[in-house]
């Protein structure tokens, strides 16, 4: 079964700070990575999605790096604003039937002016 | 134009009540799925549906079932509403062997 992790649950950094959320995951078979945002009471807004064979990407100021060996993500933010504040979710999808995602808890970033 | 679309927002309802939420994607996407967000905010998988298999998480009560009248859409019922069916509901769509997800703004359900 396959459990995702996130690590920190909580981050908050004065605005400027480069920072990094980290992602971990079980089992290592999986068709693609994909990082979400959350605001509150608000959907999920997809950021960036790494196939299984790809190793990072790139958006602006977010990177995502994969390393399906080892069973880990990285969500890289260069120059945080106050904008940035959400949550951030982990969501891998297995090689099975379904194409489900299992998302971690998610890391609450807050970026202070 | 809104990709995935869900209605309503907000759903206040009494124990004991059917419910419907419906969902619509104009994505032109082959599957579709309900997801839950409880109060702890953790994403689970409902249920997973393209027009050849629904595929269920085993630990969803049988009172929730999709419906989906054609590939665009996936409605979601609930029977005999319990106060702990509160939470919010998600929509999603994808593509099978490309693109990743596209997730609805979220349905908001208060069961009192």
């Amino acid at each position: 079964k396959q459990e995702v992790t996130q690590i920190p649950a909580a981050l908050s950094v004065p605005e400027g700070e480069n920072l990094v959320l980290n992602c971990s995951f079980t089992d290592s078979a999986i068709y693609n990575l994909q990082w979400f945002r959350q605001d509150p009471g608000k959907g999920l807004t997809s950021l960036l999605l790494i196939q299984s064979s790809q190793r990072e990407q790139t958006s602006g100021r977010l990177n995502a790096s994969l390393d399906k060996s080892s069973g880990r993500s990285t969500l890289y933010i260069a120059a945080s604003q106050p904008g940035d504040s959400a949550t951030y979710l982990c969501a891998v999808r297995l090689n099975n039937a379904g194409n489900m995602l299992t998302f971690g808890g998610g890391t609450r970033l807050m970026v202070k002016p | 134009d809104t990709a995935v679309s869900q209605t309503p927002k907000y759903l206040v309802t009494q124990m004991g009540n059917d419910k419907s939420i419906k969902c619509e994607q104009n994505l032109g996407h082959d599957t579709m799925y309900w997801y839950k967000q409880d109060s702890k905010k953790f994403l689970k998988i409902m249920f997973s549906y393209n027009n050849k298999e629904l595929i269920i998480n085993e630990t969803v009560p049988n009172r929730f079932s999709p419906k989906s009248p054609d590939k665009a859409h996936l409605n979601l019922h609930i029977n005999s509403l319990e106060l702990g069916d509160s939470a919010v509901y998600f929509c999603a769509s994808s593509q099978t062997g490309t693109s990743g997800y596209t997730f609805g703004s979220g349905t908001r359900l208060t069961v009192v």
